[in-house]
């Protein structure tokens, strides 16, 4: 069955402080590997695609790192304005559905 | 970037009516779409999947004479909760895809609270 695992739950920074997020999966045939963003009462917002092991993608402060079991979303110098709800996801073998994470609740204090 | 756009952004109902929430694709023609629903500090929770002109694939425990999924065209997806009750009440968010993209578009969610 496949399976996306997110951690830590929460996470508390100071801003200015780097740290990363862990997204663990399995799935059959990986297909893509998508990080959404999601604000309090908003739609989940699209940050990347990462499609083989080693590829990397950034924008901003966020950089996307993936490997055959998993992806780190790496966050530099964040700012009280990243704070949000980061989820990751996978499509479902065979199908277009995406199998989410739970997602890890972001908090940058200033 | 593809927008998908969703209304209403919120709505309240009184129980045993029904709600429609429309679903639409701004920029580009939606052959796919998928309806969410999420409850708090949870993840999303798939309701339905609707390709156009073609009835809804329901996931298991979604009822489907409940949850009417109508995607006549290829902006356009409603969402009909029939006779609301206050075990509905929750943030229904759609997302849409066509073949090329990378992956589904959300849309700014509904919040819908049942009386």
């Amino acid at each position: 069955e496949d399976q996306v695992t997110q951690s830590p739950e929460a996470l508390r920074l100071q801003e200015g402080e780097s740290s990363s997020l862990n997204c663990s999966y399995t799935v059959s045939g990986l297909r893509g590997l998508f990080w959404y963003r999601q604000d309090p009462g908003k739609g989940p917002e699209f940050l990347f695609t990462l499609y083989s092991a080693g590829e990397e993608k950034e924008k901003e402060r966020l950089k996307a790192t993936l490997t055959k079991k998993e992806s780190f979303l790496h966050i530099t110098a964040p700012k009280p304005e990243d704070s949000a709800t980061y989820l990751c996801a996978v499509p479902q073998g065979g199908s277009e559905k995406l199998v989410f994470g739970k997602g890890t609740k972001l908090t940058v204090n200033p | 970037g593809a927008v998908v756009s969703q209304h209403p952004s919120w709505v309240i109902c009184k129980s045993g009516t029904s709600v429609k929430i429309e679903c639409r694709s701004l920029d580009f023609q939606a052959t796919t779409m998928f309806w969410y629903r999420q409850f708090p500090k949870q993840s999303l929770m798939l309701m339905a999947t609707s390709n156009e002109g073609s009835k809804a694939t329901y996931e298991q425990g979604v009822e489907k004479d409940k949850f009417l999924i109508n995607h006549a065209s290829l902006t356009l997806s409603t969402l009909t909760v029939t006779s609301a009750h206050p075990e509905d009440s929750s943030f229904y968010i759609c997302s849409a895809r066509t073949p090329g993209m990378d992956t589904q578009y959300f849309g700014p969610g509904t919040r819908l609270t049942v009386l």
